[in-house]
């Protein structure tokens, strides 16, 4: 089967420019999550998609994020205006629906530098 | 609040040597905890979970780790190392209470030496 994809691989930015990260994750995959790493740090929780409805955004540090996940398919995560705090790698992953039991399958991730 | 703790951010170790990767966790209600490895450029690959019954899990590529409910600890473990075993490696737990999110910790580079 195919994996999860994400789109762009690195993306370099300015302060104050927008991005937007894709995600397609595994077709059945009901859940869909987004994570965050800055350099050496934990694998951080962004928020959790069950289909199309957000199941836990608690993750997202502010309204400067905005993540959606059309039709239950494919997700975006865009950051507008980005700053240079947002550097880091953004990890998608998606699994089965379950009861919190199944492993994740993640994407190579998009590396985000804010310049 | 969940938690996990690695609090080697490096372990070095020889080739055919044993090892041990450490993990603690703090969860409310029963612990779901897995193993994850990265490889360069890669996503994170899932090796081995523990939901309940034996404390001893096997998972891919030959290794194993160990659930102990007292110390609350998963430490991923091998018998014989190999240098091809040199990656990134994520503790992580979900939990049967909350939303199911799984918290990650900070991962331990492990190097392997020929």
């Amino acid at each position: 089967e195919a994996g999860v994809t994400q789109f762009p691989s690195h993306s370099v930015i300015e302060k104050g420019q927008t991005v937007t990260l894709r995600c397609d994750p595994i077709s059945g995959h009901d859940n869909l999550y987004w994570y965050r790493r800055v350099m050496g740090k934990e694998i951080k929780f962004l928020l959790h998609f069950v289909k199309e409805s957000k199941q836990d955004e608690s993750g997202m540090p502010n309204n400067r994020f905005l993540a959606e996940r059309t039709g239950g398919t494919y997700s975006t995560l865009k950051v507008q205006p980005a700053e240079l705090e947002d550097s880091g790698v953004y990890f998608c992953a998606s699994s089965h629906p379950g009861p919190g039991d199944e492993k994740l399958f993640f994407g190579s991730g998009t590396q985000l530098s804010v310049l | 609040a969940q938690s996990v703790a690695q609090p080697e951010d490096q372990v070095n170790v020889a080739e055919g040597n044993p090892l041990t990767v450490k993990c603690t966790y703090s969860v409310s209600g029963n612990p779901y905890l897995f193993w994850y490895v990265q490889y360069p450029n890669r996503g994170l690959q899932f090796l081995l979970k523990y939901i309940t019954g034996d404390n001893l899990v096997k998972g891919s590529y030959g290794f194993e780790a160990e659930f102990n409910k007292s110390q609350t600890s998963f430490h991923l473990k091998k018998p014989s190392a190999l240098v091809s075993d040199s990656a990134l490696y994520f503790c992580a737990v979900s939990s049967t209470s909350g939303t199911y999110k799984y918290i990650f910790g900070t991962g331990t580079r492990l190097k392997v030496l020929a």
